[in-house]
């Protein structure tokens, strides 16, 4: 099964909707990194969450790490067209930040 | 500009071919890394390499092979032996171990088979 299961799978919004993707894990997560994508390029970094309740803001893009450090959740505020793209989370899974495992991706559109 | 090149952007290979996919960083960063991204997949992990001359398999390493010869360069060659080489292939460099380890990503190389 997979270590970081994200969802939902692929959203689509009205511009101007709020939105929020997950993305949980069956291990602790001793670090958290969201990226975009748009298709066909490579990933582009967000924002990096590391301790228990931690919350970082980007423009309209918020990220939370929970409390016991097995989900993290990306929140956009009044979606725009230029937010669409893939959102991948990677995460270090065994405390070594070494190498990061990635989810498979949720591709999110927004209709103007 | 300081990034990551990977090149060529689009590459053809023929049944029983080897072939290589550059990737290049001027971040002076230590680790580098390689993933496949195939649809629906996310990103895998193939190789990755903390330090110059040497590297650690990763999730998926059967088929492929790579060097560490400079720090600014990290090749990835798909051998023969991969059967099923058809995948977008990312290239990432980072400072390494450590607090906060960010993985920059190169633009990619979309690998086909004839």
């Amino acid at each position: 099964s997979q270590e970081l299961e994200q969802s939902p799978q692929s959203l689509i919004v009205q511009e101007g909707k709020n939105l929020t993707i997950n993305c949980t894990s069956s291990k602790t997560l001793y670090g958290l990194y969201w990226y975009k994508q748009k298709y066909g390029e490579g990933l582009i970094f967000l924002m990096m969450l590391q301790k228990g309740g931690e919350e970082k803001s980007h423009e309209k893009i918020t990220a939370k790490l929970d409390e016991k450090k097995q989900q993290s959740s990306l929140h956009i505020t009044a979606s725009q067209p230029s937010h669409a793209g893939i959102y991948l989370c990677g995460a270090d899974l065994n405390g070594a930040n070494s190498k990061l495992t990635f989810g498979k991706g949720i591709t999110l559109s927004v209709r103007p | 500009d300081g990034g990551i090149t990977q090149s060529p952007k689009y590459l053809f290979r023929k049944e029983g071919q080897n072939v290589t996919l550059s990737c290049e960083q001027n971040l002076n960063h230590d680790a580098m890394y390689w993933y496949r991204q195939d649809p629906g997949q996310g990103l895998r992990l193939i190789y990755y390499s903390q330090i110059v001359n040497d590297f650690q398999k990763g999730d998926i390493a059967e088929g492929y092979s790579v060097s560490r010869e400079k720090k600014e360069s990290f090749p990835l060659t798909v051998t023969s032996a991969q059967k099923n080489p058809t995948a977008f292939y990312l290239c990432a460099s980072s400072i390494g171990p450590g607090a906060k380890n960010i993985q920059y990503f190169g633009a990619g190389t979309r690998l086909s088979v004839l």
